[in-house]
């Protein structure tokens, strides 16, 4: 149980082109899903937090113009990485705690979108 | 003080070795806990959740200590399999994850 789907897998776009990425639970109702974004040999650093039905809220520096997070079912969180450029090239990973889950917090990750932009 | 401190290694050991992670926390009101592994270039795996004052499961062994905000990880009989970078993660009340640097683990053969 506890599947996190992410698609696409990767990614090539050049410069200026927008790339939606959807990050889907499969097996449970996700009301928060998060968006991480990892650099080479860098942590995780959460850019966003989706919740089901409202506006995302966003880390600070992260440009919600720019990264745009829709979180339009129980089950399926979308960015869009919005006139890409070369130095968006990263790993991007959602997240997502199960709504029944209660107490327990813990998060199941999706396998993750690498995204180069040419 | 960081969120989250992690030796970010690389811990290099032979293969049947025991080793031993330690992870500060800042935020003393952090219930719950996660050790997750992270292999290259892939997402992160939940290996292991704490909610008490420890928990063990096969070779891996999670130790929390709340008075000194510290939480450990021990791998017993290290198999190669067990090479990757090891994630802890406090919860912040059921809101966000903030992840460390994690710490970098290469059994050798």
């Amino acid at each position: 149980g506890a599947v996190v789907s992410q698609h696409p897998s990767w990614v090539i776009c050049k410069s200026g082109t927008s790339v939606k990425i959807e990050c889907r639970s499969l097996d449970f109702q996700a009301t928060t899903m998060f968006w991480y974004r990892q650099f080479p040999k860098q942590s995780l650093m959460l850019m966003a937090t989706s919740n089901e039905g409202s506006k995302a809220t966003y880390e600070q520096g992260v440009e919600k113009d720019k990264f745009l997070i829709n979180h339009a079912s129980l089950t399926l969180s979308t960015l869009t990485v919005t006139s890409a450029h070369p130095e968006d090239s990263s790993f991007y990973i959602c997240s997502a705690r199960d709504r029944l889950a209660g107490v327990i917090y813990e998060q199941y990750f999706g396998p993750g979108t690498r995204l180069t932009v040419t | 003080r960081k969120e989250v401190e992690q030796d970010p290694g690389p811990f290099n050991v032979p293969e049947g070795a025991t080793v031993a992670f330690n992870c500060t926390y800042s935020n003393s009101a952090s219930q719950s806990f996660f050790w997750y592994r992270q292999d290259c270039r892939k997402e992160p795996k939940l290996l292991m959740s704490v909610y008490s004052s420890g928990n063990e499961d096969g070779r891996f062994t999670a130790q929390l200590n709340r008075a000194s905000q510290y939480i450990s990880l021990l791998i017993r009989d290290s198999k190669l399999s067990d090479s990757a970078t090891y994630l802890c993660v406090p919860d912040n009340y059921g809101q966000n994850f903030v992840f460390g640097p994690g710490t970098r683990l290469s059994v050798l053969p």
